[in-house]
Parts: structure tokens; sequence; C-alpha cells
């Protein structure tokens, strides 16, 4: 019984380039979540999704960014152009529904953009 | 100050004290919880508490909560090396919309001496 895995767990970009940050939630879970964590920071949440709907985007920065979770394979988090503010840690959670707890976390992706 | 801070910022203790870690919060909640972030690494649920329980215990982990002023803590009793690790206060909103988002502190880093 697989936790929520994300891959890659690190990721080196030079500015300008494409990230795709991958998260395949836990088995049963169909809610995934990501939360972006700068440097000696807490997360800061981005992006909820269920399977084919985007539910509530509203921490992920207007440009550049996007998230999908297609009905087959995993999620993915999607940074055009990146500049060097974006290099942070992003992880992904799964829940069984959006009740407010049963989150688990993967291990992340830790993006360092040169 | 934002949503769910904790203090201190850091904390350095010997093998075997108390280790008790403070966390504020400023709209009402529906639960909060902690988490526990070894470097690098994902995050780890520890435990979760409701708005309408004060004191909640699981192994050497205690947590309370105090509702009137916004607040609760952590506490580790009897702490090992194994302990050294971030701690993060999450908290999840009473009103129903966005009631699926964590809203993290910036952590207490904890040090174990052994």
């Amino acid at each position: 019984n697989a936790g929520v895995m994300q891959n890659p767990r690190h990721l080196v970009r030079r500015r300008g380039q494409e990230a795709r940050l991958r998260c395949s939630p836990m088995k049963g879970h169909s809610h995934v979540y990501w939360y972006r964590q700068l440097p000696e920071e807490g997360l800061k949440f981005m992006v909820y999704l269920q399977k084919e709907n985007i539910i509530d985007e509203s921490g992920m920065p207007k440009e550049r960014f996007s998230a999908e979770f297609p009905k087959e394979g995993p999620s993915i988090l999607r940074i055009q152009q990146v500049v060097r503010g974006d290099s942070a840690a992003y992880f992904c959670a799964s829940s069984p529904a959006d009740l407010g707890y049963g989150y688990t976390f993967g291990s992340g992706t830790r993006l360092t953009v040169v | 100050s934002q949503q769910g801070e904790e203090d201190p910022q850091a904390l350095s203790i010997q093998e075997g004290e108390n280790a008790t870690m403070n966390c504020s919060y400023k709209t009402s909640i529906n639960n909060l919880q902690w988490y526990r972030q070894n470097s690098g690494r994902g995050l780890v649920h520890l435990i979760l508490i409701r708005s309408n329980e004060r004191e909640k215990h699981s192994g050497r982990l205690r947590v309370t909560l105090d509702t009137s002023k916004k607040s609760s803590s952590l506490l580790i009793t009897a702490s090992r090396a194994a302990d050294t690790a971030s701690y993060f206060c999450a908290t999840v909103p009473l009103y129903s919309a966005g009631s699926y988002q964590l809203t993290f502190g910036k952590g207490t880093k904890l040090s174990v001496i052994p």
C-alpha cells in the first residue's frame, strides 16, 4: 500500500525552461492537493484537484503555473519559463475526501532553478 | 502575523527532556493538526485535534487546544534524538468553502541533543 509518490525527488532547471512535477495519490484517494514550501517557511496551498477537475486554484500564481489530474495517470504540476523564485520544495498530498483531515503527504520535489 | 504561527522558531534540548511548542492562529477552525518534517523530507501527520476538543494524547505526544485564545501546544515527553525535526501546526477553517485547505505556520525546529 504505497503512499503518495512524487517524482522526481530533485529537479534542476535553467531559467526559462519548463518543470513538470508528478504526483500519484495513495490508492483509494481521489483528492489531490499541491503545496509549495519556500526555504525556512511553512507550506502554502496552491491547488486542489479531483479527477479531471480543478476545484480550487486560488493559491496558484496566475501565470506560468498550471495543474491537472487526468482520468488516467498522475497529477501534474507544470511550471513554464521557470525563474529563480520558483526554487522551492513542492509537496503533493492526497485524501479520500475533502473532509479537512486524512491527508497523506508525499516526500516532495525539490526544484532548483539555476 | 499569519495563521498558524509556531513559537519558538527553534528549540534545543537534551535527550530525555520535554519539548513544548506553541501555535497561534487567527480565524475560527474546524480542526488543528500537527505535522513533523525531517530535514529534506515530506510531512508526517502526528495528531489532529478538533475544535470541540481540549486535549489529546498519542504516545509521547500531548496536544492542547484553547479556542478562546486561538492557540494550541504540542508537548513531546522524554524526547529522543530521533525527535529532531521541524514541527508544523496546520489549521482547517470552520467555514465550508475552503474547508480542505491546510494553513501552515513557519514551524519550530527542534534539536534533541544526545
